[in-house]
């Protein structure tokens, strides 16, 4: 069965640049959720699209901005890096946002030098 | 916001015995509690859910209660196996914003 996909799977980045990350849904799921998970952490929402509009809002950062396309497809642009900005990044997607089972990507893993 | 507290931080079995961790969560509006393991450098994978009409659900080894009126769910793991060794994740979701545990890091001897 097709999973979620993001890309890439690694990153380099320096301090102050600006990074694009790209999530690709299950087919048929329309909404899609960003988390960022630090090392040693838990993962930590940063936000979801349904329907390719904005559905709820964690602890993303000013500097962070996120969408979803008419595909479906989201991607999170992060600007002005920061070394605290290294982590892992996971898209999950599910068939709506309620009470339904959330798929995880494998994961961007970000490293800010 | 939600908050999610989780213990214990870390676990040692040895194989054969049971694990329990329990979650507690602070918001009543949370209707949908998932359990995901995660292996280091791997994606949280769903092992069990539950959602807030049902009381308790199995799946093999693995079983999860949960008591919405204390605000607290369990995962139980028995005749454990090393494999399960892991780091294990409670969520509490609302309208599919999920909030973490801080994760319970599981070692089973063999």
């Amino acid at each position: 069965a097709a999973g979620v996909i993001q890309s890439p799977r690694h990153l380099i980045k320096e301090k102050r640049e600006t990074a694009t990350l790209k999530c690709y849904p299950i087919p048929r799921h329309d909404t899609v959720y960003w988390y960022q998970q630090g090392p040693g952490q838990d993962p930590q929402f940063l936000i979801s699209f349904y329907e390719k509009m904005q559905s709820d809002k964690g602890s993303i950062p000013d500097r962070f901005s996120a969408q979803q396309f008419s595909d479906y497809h989201s991607e999170l642009n992060m600007s002005s890096l920061e070394l605290g900005d290294s982590a892992l990044y996971f898209c999950a997607s599910s068939l709506r946002p309620s009470t339904d089972t959330q798929y995880f990507g494998p994961g961007t893993r970000l490293t800010v030098l | 916001g939600e908050n999610v507290e989780q213990h214990p931080s870390t676990l040692s079995v040895q194989e054969g015995d049971s694990a329990v961790i329990k979650c507690t969560y602070s918001d009543s509006a949370s209707n949908y509690f998932p359990w995901y393991k995660q292996e280091l450098g791997k994606r949280p994978q769903l092992i069990i859910d539950i959602r807030s009409n049902v009381g308790e659900k199995k799946d093999q080894r693995i079983a999860v209660t949960l008591n919405k009126t204390a605000k607290h769910f369990s995962l139980h793991i028995t005749e454990t196996q090393p494999e399960d060794s892991a780091v294990y994740f409670c969520a509490a979701s609302n309208r599919g914003k999920s909030t973490f545990g801080d994760g319970t890091t599981l070692t089973v001897k063999p």
